[in-house]
């Protein structure tokens, strides 16, 4: 059955500090993979999806980046944290479809 | 304004009682999609709707979608506290690999 796993569960990271959110899939090839992050009364925001390895798509213009450097790891990065990146990161997947399947997701609080 | 409407914003009600949750768009839906979240966890996928007038029931909970393919309900019997969180409904809406995704609906059940 597939699985997925997201690490770290919670982060507190300073300003100006890096970051770097990995995701990993198990039990699926080629994968769909996404970032997104809920905020408090805003729902859930798309960030990136990838469709291949190396193949980003960005939602949105933002402090982050994503990367895909194998098929089923899809890494959430950013040089230098804002106060206002913190959230509730999510990583999920999907296989032949559009419907994701979610991770337990990150709390990231800059502070 | 939100491509995907999601009401109510927040329900309170007593053990044993019935309720429905909304989910609206403005766009013809290719797919529509339940899930229940707790607080600071992940994603938990309740059921996917792609058929319009197309019915879905598991344990206590149904979901619907319209005939229009544009309203989706959600339909608990017999609630329970195990039933308590956030739901929320997730759209394909022809975009390609992503779902769109309503503000949730915040679930408390009192014993």
């Amino acid at each position: 059955s597939q699985t997925i796993h997201q690490w770290p569960a919670t982060l507190v990271q300073p300003v100006g500090s890096p970051l770097s959110l990995e995701c990993t899939v198990e039990g699926t090839s080629n994968p769909n993979l996404y970032w997104y992050r809920q905020a408090a009364g805003r729902g859930l925001q798309l960030l990136f999806y990838s469709v291949g390895i190396g193949q980003i798509s960005s939602e949105v213009p933002q402090n982050l980046s994503a990367s895909r450097p194998q098929d089923r790891q899809f890494i959430l990065s950013s040089k230098k944290l804002l106060l206002s990146d913190s959230g509730f990161y999510l990583c999920a997947w999907s296989v032949g479809g559009v419907g994701a399947f979610f991770g337990q997701g990150t709390r990231l609080t800059v502070v | 304004s939100q491509e995907l409407e999601q009401s109510p914003q927040s329900l309170i009600v007593q053990e044993g009682k019935n309720l429905t949750i909304n989910c609206t768009s403005s766009k013809t839906l290719y797919g529509l999609y339940w899930y229940k979240q707790k607080y600071g966890e992940g994603l938990i996928f309740l059921m996917m709707l792609q058929k319009g007038g197309e019915e879905k029931s598991h344990e206590k909970i149904t979901a619907k979608l319209d005939e229009k393919k544009q309203q989706s309900s959600l339909h608990i019997t017999a609630s329970q506290p195990s039933h308590a969180g956030i739901y929320l409904c997730g759209a394909d809406m022809g975009s390609n690999y992503k779902l769109t995704f309503g503000k949730g609906t915040l679930l408390t059940v009192n014993p």
